[in-house]
């Protein structure tokens, strides 16, 4: 059974920094593609980045250059590493997992992480 | 890229049939067979409900289906039932991925 649990997130000031982790099971992050979707709240969906298998990265303009995506093969584990937070940033971020090449459409879902930045 | 557009809200009762549409462009809808639909209850995460435009993944009901035509994509929910009322987001793959704003669904 597939599964993608979140955490790291809560509560940081403007400018700080947070760390986002997305423990996978049942499946290989390293072989997949696995992407960030965020949700302020109240709002819609908001895709943040994606990580394909063989290590490309890209990103929403608006996280360009302050969030990173990586993945840690021997923990099978997906990693959002975010920078220069902003009050706009505070949202619940989930994980999830894509179809692949050609097929670029979220499988499953985590249950998701609240960062909230704020003073 | 801009996001795809929704309407806000759509209605029906229960047994009736709805259409929710997404509307893109050239770039992003009309350019690609790659529109996913997801349906998101309250305090829960997305779920996939269609994937490539028309296509259901295993356990999600017949009563959904999807269709595109040109740069506009449409989720259809026949037979509604109290447990269809949830927000509904479409998806295309635009080089990036780019959501619509959300449809909130009411079954009177």
């Amino acid at each position: 059974e597939v599964q993608l649990v979140e955490s790291g997130g809560g509560l940081v000031q403007p400018g700080g920094s947070l760390r986002l982790s997305c423990a996978a099971s049942g499946f290989t992050v390293s072989s997949n593609y696995m992407s960030w979707v965020r949700q302020a709240p109240g709002k819609g969906l908001e895709w943040v980045s994606v990580i394909y298998s063989g290590g490309s990265t890209y990103y929403a303009d608006s996280v360009k250059g302050r969030f990173t995506i990586s993945r840690d093969n021997s923990k099978n584990t997906l990693y959002l590493q975010m920078n220069s937070l902003r009050a706009e940033d505070t949202a619940v971020y989930y994980c999830a997992r894509e179809g692949g090449r050609d097929a670029e459409y979220f499988q499953h879902w985590g249950q998701g992480t609240l960062v909230t930045v704020s003073s | 890229q801009s996001a795809l557009t929704q309407p806000a809200s759509v209605s029906g009762s229960p047994g009736q049939s709805i259409t929710i549409s997404c509307t893109g462009t050239s770039s992003d809808v009309g350019s690609y067979n790659l529109v996913s639909w997801y349906q998101q209850h309250p305090g829960k995460a997305p779920k996939l409900m269609i994937y490539e435009v028309s296509k259901r993944p295993s356990g999600v009901s017949n009563r959904f289906s999807g269709s595109k035509s040109g740069n506009t994509a449409s989720l259809t929910i026949s037979g509604l039932q109290a447990e269809d009322e949830a927000d509904y987001y479409c998806c295309s793959y635009a080089g990036s991925r780019v959501f619509g704003g959300g449809t909130k669904l009411t079954v009177l």
